[in-house]
């Protein structure tokens, strides 16, 4: 089934460790995102991608970094987890810039 | 800086007919989307307006009005699948999707 799959769906990690968040797509679509979502907030960009081989900041960027090595993954990285950075997160993908974006199911992530 | 407002939480009945509206002040306007998220899942696309006017799609419909910054999302026929979140989200003029935090509804018997 095409799509977009994220892994984990969910997770515990303990403050200070790194954790990876794995997003893959197999649409073909040029720019893929991840958001953070919090209770009462709206999706937050931390980072996204137009093309394989770029990546930009969004809106919260700090403690994250990202990579796009092909098309199809688009992995996020916590380089050292803090509880601050507990919260469901999304990836997304879109064939262009102004295009209807397409979810994952999302990971939700527990720092303790 | 950059807002999107829309209501925390609605409430309807089912069979009926809801609006829920959203204003927004963004940097550029590239298009404004409405999605639905069911708790505990992803957000699902459900509209997309870039022109003035309604576009509708069976029992949803979407409005824009890009010189007053609204746009307003209307179910009709609601049906008690229809509770979920429904979220706003602006395109700007560096094609960044800004979001509101989404409006709860909650269909009633």
């Amino acid at each position: 089934i095409a799509g977009i799959t994220q892994a984990p769906t969910s997770q515990i990690l303990a403050a200070g460790r790194r954790m990876t968040l794995r997003c893959t797509q197999d649409m073909r679509h040029n720019a893929m995102y991840w958001y953070r979502q919090d209770l009462g907030l709206g999706l937050r960009l931390i980072h996204y991608s137009n093309t394989a081989g770029t990546t930009g900041k969004g809106e919260v960027p700090d403690g994250y970094s990202v990579s796009r090595a092909n098309t199809d993954d688009f992995p996020l990285t916590l380089a050292s987890a803090v509880p601050s950075q507990t919260s469901v997160y999304f990836c997304a993908s879109s064939p262009g810039a102004n295009t209807e974006a397409f979810f994952g199911q999302g990971t939700r992530l527990t720092v303790v | 800086g950059q807002n999107i407002d829309q209501p925390t939480e609605m409430t309807a009945t089912e069979g009926a007919i809801v609006q829920i509206n959203c204003t927004y002040q963004t940097s550029g306007f590239n298009g404004l989307f409405w999605y639905q998220q069911h708790a505990g899942e992803a957000p699902t696309f459900l509209s997309y307006n870039v022109l003035d006017g309604l576009e509708e799609k069976g029992r949803f419909s979407s409005f824009l009005s890009r010189s007053k910054g609204y746009s307003y999302l209307l179910l009709k026929e609601l049906q008690m699948k229809d509770s979920a979140s429904y979220l706003c989200a602006v395109m700007d003029s560096n094609y960044q999707l800004i979001w509101g935090a989404g409006t709860k509804l909650i269909i009633k018997p």
